[in-house]
């Protein structure tokens, strides 16, 4: 199975901050990465798909980047709406995994 | 509008069966893929496997062979997970949710099932 680490598992962080969720995949998986958006007691959100293309209705204060084993999630200015937990996923070769999340709290 | 109607909480004890559902409604069920996720309590995200309604194609992960099974009934529009053992390792919250049509990511979410299961 292709392996994805996301660093940090956990990231504190204020309102206004930039941040950056990194996914590493044990091996290339081309550009075929999603990121998804949980809150608790919630299903979770597409976000971005194909490494870098914003799904419809997402602010474009998220956005994706990477290819081949190296990814990552920046959102430009925090609003109280995102923190929550961070997943990526890859669908390169069945079967397709998830990253083990990254928690995005408040400072 | 694209919907998925997940079936209740359930409550079971060990070594009963289950079924839980996944009901798909506002788009052609038949032509799009649907899968299920696992989210075991305070944990992340499991990919358990997917499948096509039209042809009732299958792919599931390795880690759940044999644990679980994933069938779907295209006259009624609606996608099953089913054990015939439930232990207490399988207490967690099953997402259903349908893949896009040309790739592997998820795009439309179920509201998910609480399944818990006692020792």
């Amino acid at each position: 199975d292709i392996q994805l680490t996301q660093s940090p598992s956990t990231l504190s962080a204020s309102i206004g901050d930039r941040v950056t969720v990194t996914c590493r995949a044990s091996q290339t998986i081309h550009s075929w990465l999603a990121w998804y958006q949980q809150k608790p007691g919630k299903a979770p959100k597409l976000l971005i798909y194909k490494a870098s293309t914003l799904e419809s209705g997402v602010p474009s204060r998220f956005s994706g980047s990477g290819s081949r084993t190296e990814f990552t999630l920046t959102i430009s200015s925090l609003e109280p709406d995102d923190f929550a937990t961070y997943y990526c996923q890859q669908y390169t070769i069945y079967p397709y995994t998830f990253g083990q999340g990254t928690k995005l709290e408040i400072k | 509008e694209v919907q998925l109607v997940q079936s209740g909480a359930e409550v079971k004890k060990a070594g009963e069966s289950l079924k839980i559902s996944c009901k798909g409604s506002g788009y052609n069920f038949a032509g799009y893929w649907i899968g299920w996720v696992r989210q075991m309590p305070g944990k992340g995200l499991e990919w358990m496997g997917i499948i096509y309604p039209g042809d009732s194609d299958l792919r599931v992960s390795p880690s759940f062979q044999g644990q679980v099974s994933i069938s779907v009934d295209k006259s009624i529009n609606t996608a099953s997970l089913q054990w015939t053992s439930l232990k207490a390792s399988d207490t967690a919250m099953y997402y259903c949710a349908t893949l896009h049509h040309t790739n592997g990511y998820f795009e439309h979410w179920g509201q998910g099932t609480q399944v818990t299961v006692s020792s």
